[in-house]
C-alpha cells in the first residue's frame, strides 16, 4: 500500500515562528502536493512539485514556501508563521494527472 | 476558480440513491471524486478523464460531461459506511504536464439507518 506519512499530527506555534511541516511517500511518486484544509472552503492548494528542486504555485502560496531535496521528501514552510495560517495541513503524493491522489493523515496546525 | 458542488448536504435513509455534482468554469482535462470521514484523510474514488477513461472502485460510478464541464457521482443503495465529506477536484490543460487539482468546498452525506 501506498503510504504518505507526515511529521506531526498535531503542532502548535507562535506567530513569527519560522514552521516545518514535513511529508514522505513511500512510492515513488513524481508529482506531491501541498494542501491546507479549512471549514467550508475544501481543499486548497499551496504549492506541488514535479520532479525533484522543482515546484509550482498553487491557489494560495502567499505566505508560504516548499523544498523537494529528495524524490520522497517535501517540506512545506511557513517563513514567519501569522494565526491566519491556522489549519489542518494535508500532503499528497500521485504518479500524475491520471492516478489518484494518495493522501497523508494531515498536520493540525495552531499558531497562537 | 473552485469547481461548484451541489448539493452542500444530503441526508438520506440507508438504500436510498444520491447524486453529487460538481461543476467547473474552465475546460478540464479531468475530474477526480474522494470521500473523506471525520479526522481521516480523503481517500479516492473515482478519476474521471477527458476522452472517456475512467478509473475507481467497482461500486461507484460517475459521468463526465465535457462539453458542460461537469461532473456527477452516483451513491446507489447507500450504505452507512458511505457518510462523510465528498469532494471533487479538477485539474485543466491537456493533461500532458504536472499540475495540482482545484477542489469544491465539498458536500456532506449523511446516512441514517
Amino acid at each position: 500500500d501506498v503510504k504518505v506519512t507526515q511529521s506531526s499530527r498535531y503542532l502548535v506555534k507562535r506567530t513569527g515562528e519560522k514552521v516545518f511541516l514535513e511529508c514522505v511517500q513511500d512510492m515513488d511518486h513524481e508529482n506531491m502536493f501541498w494542501y491546507r484544509q479549512d471549514p467550508g472552503l475544501g481543499l486548497r492548494l499551496i504549492y506541488f512539485s514535479y520532479d525533484v528542486k522543482m515546484k509550482e504555485k498553487g491557489d494560495i502560496p502567499e505566505g508560504y514556501s516548499v523544498s523537494r531535496e529528495k524524490k520522497e521528501r517535501f517540506s512545506l514552510i511557513l517563513e514567519s508563521a501569522s494565526t491566519n495560517q491556522t489549519s489542518m495541513y494535508l500532503c499528497a503524493s500521485s504518479l500524475s494527472l491520471r492516478w489518484e491522489q494518495y493522501f497523508g493523515p494531515g498536520t493540525r496546525l495552531t499558531v497562537t | 476558480q473552485q469547481p461548484v458542488q451541489s448539493p452542500q448536504a444530503v441526508i438520506l435513509r440507508e438504500g436510498e440513491d444520491a447524486v453529487i455534482n460538481c461543476s467547473s468554469s474552465k475546460a478540464l482535462y479531468s475530474v477526480h471524486w474522494y470521500r473523506q470521514k471525520h479526522g481521516e484523510a480523503p481517500v479516492f474514488l473515482m478519476i474521471l478523464l477527458k476522452g472517456g477513461e475512467q478509473k475507481g472502485h467497482e461500486k461507484i460510478s460517475a459521468s463526465f460531461n465535457e462539453k458542460k464541464q461537469q461532473s456527477s457521482l452516483y451513491l446507489t443503495a447507500s450504505q452507512l459506511s458511505y457518510s462523510g465529506t465528498y469532494f471533487c477536484g479538477t485539474a485543466g490543460g491537456s493533461g500532458g504536464g504536472a499540475d495540482g487539482l482545484t477542489f469544491g468546498k465539498g458536500t456532506h452525506l449523511i446516512i441514517q439507518p
